[in-house]
């Protein structure tokens, strides 16, 4: 059975970047039926979808954060990357990598990790 | 910009039911936007309802179906129970490899 497992620092500061990474176990990242996504979630609020990656490296990006957002895919450790860049208080959420259909959906989620930007 | 939306909250009684809506602010949701469903409780990832309008995800109990009603995506709910009460999610492809949520409809079954 797949699983993702996101990884990264609970703690960012203001300005800073944001990096997450997400393992993906039971199953190859290379697989050309999916790509593989990030969604957020800040505190009590809705899911925002973020990007996602195809394991060609292919890319697609939310344009709210397109300037600031860079997704990608190492297939050597079977593990695809978020990074963030600029992070304000905005940025604070519960981040979750998923793995994303052909049709355009997510059919297996991570278990999510909290990021806070503070100083 | 075309936002997704959804009803921020619906109450329903136990044993009936309910259909909660996914619309656009420009146009109309069709079955080529490959509308998703997600539940959410608090504290826990999503959980895959509905994907490709209609099409039940693995282990989903069959009170939960997808549709397409008018101009909107549709979740109904058929005897709903204590622990339907969450949140749900609705997914829209966008096309050009992008996706947008709606902001979510709040449950409530009482």
């Amino acid at each position: 059975q797949l699983q993702l497992q996101e990884s990264g620092p609970g703690l960012v500061k203001p300005s800073e970047t944001l990096s997450l990474t997400c393992t993906v176990s039971g199953g190859s990242i290379s697989s050309g039926s999916f790509y593989w996504g990030w969604i957020r979630q800040p505190p009590g609020k809705g899911l925002e979808w973020i990007g996602s990656v195809y394991y060609s490296g292919t890319t697609y990006y939310t344009p709210s954060l397109k300037s600031r957002v860079a997704v990608s895919v190492d297939t050597s450790k079977n593990q695809f990357a978020l990074k963030l860049s600029s992070v304000t208080a905005a940025d604070t959420a519960i981040y979750y990598c998923a793995r994303v259909d052909s049709y355009y959906y997510v059919d297996v989620w991570g278990k999510g990790t909290t990021v806070t930007v503070s100083s | 910009q075309t936002v997704v939306t959804q009803e921020p909250s619906f109450s329903v009684s136990p044993g009936g039911t309910v259909t909660l809506t996914c619309g656009l602010t420009s146009g109309s949701v069709s079955s080529s936007y490959y509308p998703s469903w997600y539940q959410q409780t608090p504290g826990q990832a999503p959980r895959t309802l509905i994907y490709s309008t209609s099409t039940r995800s693995s282990g989903v109990p069959g009170r939960f179906s997808g549709s397409i009603l008018g101009n909107k995506a549709a979740l109904t709910i058929t005897g709903a129970q204590a622990d339907d009460e969450c949140d749900y999610y609705c997914l829209l492809y966008m096309g050009g490899g992008n996706v947008l949520f709606g902001g979510g409809t709040k449950l409530t079954v009482l």
